[in-house]
């Protein structure tokens, strides 16, 4: 069945980095499009990046752009969240998610992870 | 940038009852539109994508319509089980979610 595990949340510091790992199983990874979503706690979910299978396509939200990073490596199943200058605003869990096609639906999500940006 | 609507933002509705929530787009999105219900404490799940195609798996008693701007959402007879914040999701430019909708029983 399909997994998605992520995991490095935990308090950052304002303006230091972190990065987010989702580990995938179950399926050919390197077929699908993989996103990071993410609610802010008591919000809505906010969607924040989409790579495609082969990681030549990236998109981000407006609200990360020049900030937070994308990848993957297929060869571990796992896709990435490098999130550089976080504020007081990326506060959330960041959930890692499957697309069902390319840029589509997202079919399989994980169980998130939290963030905490304070000092 | 594409924003969604969604009404209402809450609803308590009896078990049996059937339930409709709505989603408008701010410019014609065909009928690329994605339904997710989330439950307390969870993560989100896909119920219905391309606007009207149930995911497998998912319950019959869920359904959707409507394409360009306007879209629905049903639940044909709530269930306990249900209780849940249900998400709209445009995937015409990007992506962008619906603000939810948190349905509750009476």
């Amino acid at each position: 069945q399909v997994q998605l595990v992520e995991s490095g949340g935990g308090v950052v510091q304002p303006g230091r980095s972190l990065r987010l790992s989702c580990a995938a199983s179950g399926f050919t990874f390197s077929n699908y499009g993989m996103h990071w979503v993410r609610q802010a706690p008591g919000k809505g979910l906010e969607w924040v990046a989409v790579i495609s299978y082969d990681g030549s396509n990236k998109y981000y939200a407006d609200s990360v752009k020049g900030r937070f990073t994308i990848s993957r490596d297929n060869s571990k199943k796992t896709v990435y969240l490098q999130m550089n200058s976080p504020g007081v605003a990326d506060t959330a869990v960041y959930y890692c998610a499957k697309d069902r096609k390319q840029i589509a639906s997202l079919d399989y999500w994980g169980q998130g992870t939290l963030v905490t940006v304070s000092s | 940038d594409i924003q969604m609507t969604q009404s209402p933002s809450s609803l308590s509705a009896s078990v049996g009852d059937r339930v409709t929530i709505t989603c408008q787009a701010s410019q014609d999105i065909s009928n690329y539109l994605n339904w997710y219900q989330q439950r307390p404490g969870k993560a989100p799940k896909l119920l219905i994508y391309d606007a009207s195609t149930l995911e497998r798996g998912v319950p019959s008693r869920f359904s959707g319509s409507g394409s360009g701007t306007d879209f629905t959402f049903t639940i044909s007879s709530l269930q306990p089980e249900d209780i849940a914040t249900y998400y709209c999701q445009q995937y015409d430019n990007l992506f962008t979610f619906g603000p939810g909708t948190k349905v509750d029983i009476k």
